[in-house]
């Protein structure tokens, strides 16, 4: 079975850019969670969906940052516009009513 | 503030040594996961206590839950170079809500 896909892997860009992160989660898990990894602040959620629907979006940083979430299989991070200190690894994450995980394998965002 | 704090942040140790990783909390939590992380890949999950006092088992890995489910250790017997990478606790508040992670231990095992 297909573990968390994410794409792109890498994203370079520069800053005022707008980046878009994308993320399938696990078909028949119904909750979707999206985190930023870096060295100083570790792993932080960002916001979490439940049946398509944000539950939590307290941990995104500004108004900057949006997800979506338009269907069961297909969700979007976007960053708008982009800055140098919104470079680190962003992951997807998705679970079946309960809270045991399973992560993406990342997305390495640098913005210069 | 960190609500889980994980210790020791960073860990070196010889082939065949043991070593013990502490996950502490003023808070209780519904449960707790242990995951492993290597570099460029997404957390794995390892294990999740749920009871307190549980102590689960996996393979030369040891996981205990506190009695008062505030803590957690993960206890590694005769660590390999294979165990090396970031081991993350994590608990949950509620059953099916968000995770509170803490900020990792690295362990480094050298052969």
């Amino acid at each position: 079975d297909a573990g968390v896909i994410q794409s792109p892997r890498h994203e370079v860009t520069e800053m005022g850019q707008e980046v878009t992160l994308r993320c399938k989660p696990i078909s028949g898990h119904d909750y979707l969670f999206w985190y930023r990894q870096t060295m100083m602040r570790g792993l932080e959620l960002l916001i979490y969906f439940n049946n398509n629907v944000p539950i939590d979006d307290s941990g995104m940083p500004e108004d900057r940052f949006s997800a979506k979430m338009p269907n069961a299989s297909f969700s979007t991070l976007k960053i708008q516009p982009s800055e140098p200190r919104d470079s680190a690894v962003y992951f997807c994450a998705s679970s079946f009513v309960g809270n045991e995980q399973f992560f993406g394998p990342g997305t390495r965002l640098t913005v210069l | 503030t960190q609500l889980l704090e994980q210790s020791p942040q960073f860990l070196s140790i010889q082939e065949g040594e043991n070593l013990t990783v502490y996950c502490n909390s003023s808070s209780v939590f519904s449960s707790l996961q242990w995951y492993r992380q290597e570099p460029g890949e997404g957390p794995v999950l390892l294990v999740t206590v749920v009871t307190g006092g549980e102590v689960k088992k996996l393979k030369r890995l040891t996981f205990q839950f506190g009695d008062a489910r505030k803590d957690s250790s993960l206890h590694i017997t005769a660590a390999q170079p294979g165990d090396t990478g970031l081991y993350l606790c994590a608990g949950a508040r509620e059953y099916g809500n968000k995770l509170v992670f803490g900020a990792g231990t690295i362990l480094r095992v050298k052969s």
